[in-house]
């Protein structure tokens, strides 16, 4: 039981480029969320999935995109990476109560 | 306003001590909330969770609620240097999501 996976750990992006960061849960959640982490500023919601088939835009959702492949897989794609989007990426699942959330390890990514 | 507010620290206690974080919120309809830790370089972990008034305990970790207030907290007693980490305050408002504060780094003193 893995629990929740994201890859790449590490990415170094130039202004402009695209890149998709994957998110794979094996707990059979239905809910699943990408925030991002910023020095200073807490964890901010990117977008999240309450279900599958289903994705909502949360607090800073401008310049990103997710697909909800399946129950397992939550992706998010940058479509022209830009210098503000440096930062470390987590992924997260709930369960039922849609509370308790579990995070992946993170992705660390620098827009050059 | 931010609607989870959390003191940035950092908050410097010498082992043995207690440490007390401290959360506000801003919306009244909050109905559930949460405490994660998070070591350097780390992703967040749960380590307690608080639904009604009072305080709830768990080892060495107590969670205090004051919803008139709108005010939680975290007490941690015998503060270890292995409790030094960034605690964040996190808000369940109904919402499909939670709402996280800032967090506070906490450094406890060998």
């Amino acid at each position: 039981n893995a629990g929740v996976t994201q890859t790449p750990k590490f990415q170094v992006l130039k202004t402009g480029q695209s890149m998709t960061l994957q998110c794979a849960q094996d707990m059979n959640h239905n809910s699943m969320y990408w925030y991002r982490q910023d020095p200073g500023m807490g964890l901010r919601l990117i977008y999240y999935s309450a279900s599958e088939g289903t994705t909502d835009k949360g607090e800073v959702p401008n310049g990103y995109n997710v697909s909800r492949l399946n129950k397992r897989e939550f992706s998010l794609r940058l479509e022209s990476a830009a210098p503000s989007q440096t930062s470390v990426y987590f992924c997260a699942s709930t369960g039922v109560s849609l509370e308790t959330q579990y995070f992946g390890p993170g992705t660390r990514l620098l827009v050059l | 306003q931010k609607e989870v507010e959390q003191n940035s620290g950092p908050l410097s206690v010498p082992e043995g001590a207690i440490a007390s974080l401290n959360c506000t919120y801003s919306d009244r309809v909050s109905q559930s909330f949460f405490w994660y830790r998070q070591y350097s370089g780390k992703s967040p972990e749960l380590i307690m969770s608080i639904y009604s008034n009072g305080d709830k305990e768990d080892g060495r970790f107590t969670a205090q609620l004051n919803k008139a207030s709108q005010y939680v907290s975290l007490l941690i007693r015998d503060s270890q240097p292995s409790d030094s980490a960034t605690y964040l305050c996190a808000v369940h408002t109904g919402r499909r999501a939670l709402t996280f504060g800032s967090g506070t780094r906490l450094q406890v003193q060998p």
